[in-house]
């Protein structure tokens, strides 16, 4: 069965400093896709990145990248020089290939910026 | 502007009360699902819809129905609502599986 595990509940990191949120993930389907979604305190879901199982090359987009080791079944999300706005609960999310639509989340991490 | 809309935005009911949550989509987008959001729990998918007409079971389906029967609109309803189906709702739209998922605004409900 699909599983998503986010160990760190919250975090504290120093403005500036780069961040690595924890996703681990177990499937036996070859065909999966992960995903990383951000919830601010406003409660709206924002996409942030993307990374196929398929994919030879970490995903990026600007200051996010996905550090992707799929030996150990990691999707860690890295977030670049923090700044204040990344202050909100982060959600890890998995899709698989085969015929179903099953997508899992995680639990979340809350990631608190300080000043 | 590409959207997805939910309505209503907050409802407070009583047990039992039928209610439909409505949900619509202007991408044009064959797959579409609902999610509850509990606190600790993160979110979990109720059902999900890979084209009219095709609905199936997510996660956590019990006391709730769905329906597709047009590509832009997947409403869900609770029959008999239960006070353990307090939650934050949300529906979520996307072209295909491995792109990301648009959400709706989500939809708050209480159930005294």
């Amino acid at each position: 069965a699909q599983k998503i595990t986010q160990t760190q509940p919250g975090m504290f990191v120093q403005e500036k400093e780069a961040v690595t949120l924890d996703c681990t993930y177990d499937t036996s389907d070859p065909s999966y896709g992960l995903f990383w979604y951000k919830q601010p305190s406003s409660g709206e879901m924002i996409f942030l990145i993307y990374q196929g199982s398929y994919d030879q090359q970490n995903a990026t987009e600007g200051r996010y990248s996905l550090n992707f080791q799929k030996a150990r079944k990691s999707a860690n999300l890295v977030i670049s020089a923090s700044q204040l706005g990344d202050s909100a609960m982060y959600f890890c999310a998995m899709r698989e290939g085969n015929r179903d639509d099953k997508i899992i989340f995680g639990k979340g991490t809350r990631l608190h910026i300080l000043p | 502007e590409a959207q997805v809309t939910q309505n209503p935005r907050y409802l407070i009911t009583v047990t039992g009360k039928k209610l439909t949550v409505t949900c619509s989509q202007n991408m044009n987008h064959e797959y579409m699902s609902w999610y509850r959001q509990d606190p600790g729990l993160g979110l979990r998918q109720i059902y999900y819809s890979m084209n009219v007409e095709v609905t199936d079971k997510g996660d956590v389906p019990e006391g709730y129905k769905v329906s597709r029967k047009e590509k832009r609109n997947f409403p869900l309803i609770l029959e008999s609502p239960s006070p353990n189906q307090t939650s934050l709702y949300f529906c979520a739209s996307s072209s295909g599986r491995f792109v990301e998922q648009y959400f709706g605004p989500g939809t708050r409900l209480t159930v005294t």
